[in-house]
């Protein structure tokens, strides 16, 4: 069974790079055909889609985080990864990677990682 | 973008009742591409329903989806304890994928 884990700083300051890393265990991303989408959620608010990437480069970002995003996948270590640039407070959230299947719904999530970005 | 609004932000029931869950989206969602998840306090949210009405696995019979268009629906027919939660939907028609600001289901 598909299993996903975020890693990644828990502390960011203003204006620096938030890199978070999602870890699929129990199944290959390759033999999948899997889309991992990004997703965050701000304490006490709702979610909020950030991009979704296909193991193979394709990319979809949200079009209001697109000129700070990147994402990227390391097939050899079952990996997908997450940059969001020039960081604010108002990045501050718990996020989440999740399967995004067929880029529709998100149907396995991981624990979710806390970020928050303060100096 | 299709901005997805649920309304009441909070509703009060007691065990047993039937809930019922709007969620309307500022245009059609294509082909009904709509999907309702639960999440409860330090939680990671759950898939409950996809294509509208269509049950994820595992999830309980009591939890129904209704809808097309604009305006969709998720129905609980007897609230359980374990229910009790945040639900928001979410439109896979059109990117942006977006989600509802959630509806918070409490206990009266």
């Amino acid at each position: 069974q598909l299993q996903l884990q975020e890693s990644g700083p828990g502390l960011v300051k203003p204006s620096e790079t938030l890199s978070l890393t999602c870890t699929v265990s129990g199944g290959s991303i390759i033999s999948s055909s899997y889309y991992c989408g990004w997703i965050r959620q701000p304490p006490g608010k709702g979610l909020e889609w950030i991009g979704s990437m296909y193991y193979g480069g394709s990319t979809y970002y949200n079009p209001s985080l697109k000129s700070r995003l990147t994402m990227s996948a390391d097939t050899s270590k079952n990996q997908f990864s997450l940059k969001l640039s020039s960081v604010t407070a108002a990045d501050t959230a718990v996020y989440y990677c999740a399967r995004h299947y067929n880029l529709w719904y998100f149907d396995l999530w991981g624990r979710g990682t806390l970020v928050t970005v303060s100096s | 973008e299709i901005v997805l609004t649920q309304s009441p932000g909070t509703l009060s029931f007691s065990r047993g009742e039937r809930a019922t869950l709007s969620c309307r989206a500022s245009q059609t969602v294509n082909n009904n591409y709509f999907a309702w998840y639960q999440q409860k306090p330090g939680q990671t949210p759950r898939l409950l329903i996809y294509a509208a009405s269509t049950r994820a696995t595992g999830i309980p019979d009591r939890f129904g989806g209704s809808g097309s268009g604009t305006d969709f629906t998720l129905t609980i027919s007897r609230l359980e304890p374990e229910d009790f939660a945040v639900y928001y939907c979410q439109q896979y028609g059109s990117s942006p994928w977006t989600f509802g600001q959630g509806t918070k289901v409490e206990i009266k």
